[in-house]
């Protein structure tokens, strides 16, 4: 069945360092790909998506961009504040009917940046 | 506007004991979606609905597990007979409909068995 994986955590950075958290899936036919967030003491956030390979999603500074040739969907930030300390789940969204729906997600990876 | 709401937000129930969990969804979304986040399985789906139908029940672990819809809006999940390993955080989340619509959390509801 389809699945994600993506790095364990937790990663642990200064603030303005690079972040990459790395995430790889499986899926049969073209699912969608996203990154939610979950700061804490709140609820799951989306934080960018792409629709089709070779999409780029951005926002708030983040990036990845849809490989269907490596079957990844690396999150990225360039410099990372210490409000970015949280957890972040890669997703695909499965398609019932011709149409998106129920979301699989990794295991989640946890940021946590220090001043 | 409002986003999504559950209730309760904590809800501590002995083991065997049948417990509701409500999920109100952002007025105008038609699909609605049950997940389980619990620290030995991670992001799990449960059930999803389009309206008041149920076209994907895959994710339901058990058939302690049932879930429910009425006028398109308010769900209900219940878990009968709970067990310890039911402890979890239950989210719902809600879409304008299928397809590549965001979903929308809430805040989930903290069940523990005891």
């Amino acid at each position: 069945g389809n699945s994600v994986t993506q790095m364990e955590g937790p990663v642990t950075l200064s603030e303005e360092a690079f972040l990459t958290i790395n995430c790889t899936y499986t899926a049969t036919g073209y699912p969608s790909l996203f990154w939610y967030v979950q700061y804490p003491g709140e609820g799951l956030q989306l934080l960018l998506k792409a629709t089709k390979a070779d999409d780029k999603g951005s926002n708030k500074g983040f990036e990845a961009t849809y490989r269907k040739e490596t079957t990844s969907f690396h999150l990225e930030k360039g410099s990372v504040q210490v409000s970015d300390s949280a957890v972040y789940f890669c997703a695909l969204s499965e398609r019932y009917g011709g149409a998106t729906n129920k979301l699989i997600f990794g295991t989640g990876t946890l940021l946590a940046v220090q001043p | 506007g409002a986003g999504v709401s559950q209730s309760p937000s904590n809800k501590v129930t002995e083991k065997g004991k049948d417990v509701e969990l409500r999920c109100d969804p952002i007025s105008g979304h038609t699909a609605l979606y049950w997940y389980r986040q619990s620290l030995g399985q991670g992001l799990e789906f449960l059930i999803y609905f389009q309206g008041n139908s149920a076209p994907d029940k895959s994710g339901l672990p058990s058939d302690r597990f049932s879930a429910e819809r009425t006028g398109g809006s308010v769900s209900t999940l219940t878990i009968q007979r709970t067990q310890q390993e039911d402890s979890a955080v239950y989210l719902c989340a809600s879409s304008l409909g299928l397809g590549d619509y965001e979903q929308y959390f809430g805040p989930g509801t903290r069940l523990t068995v005891t």
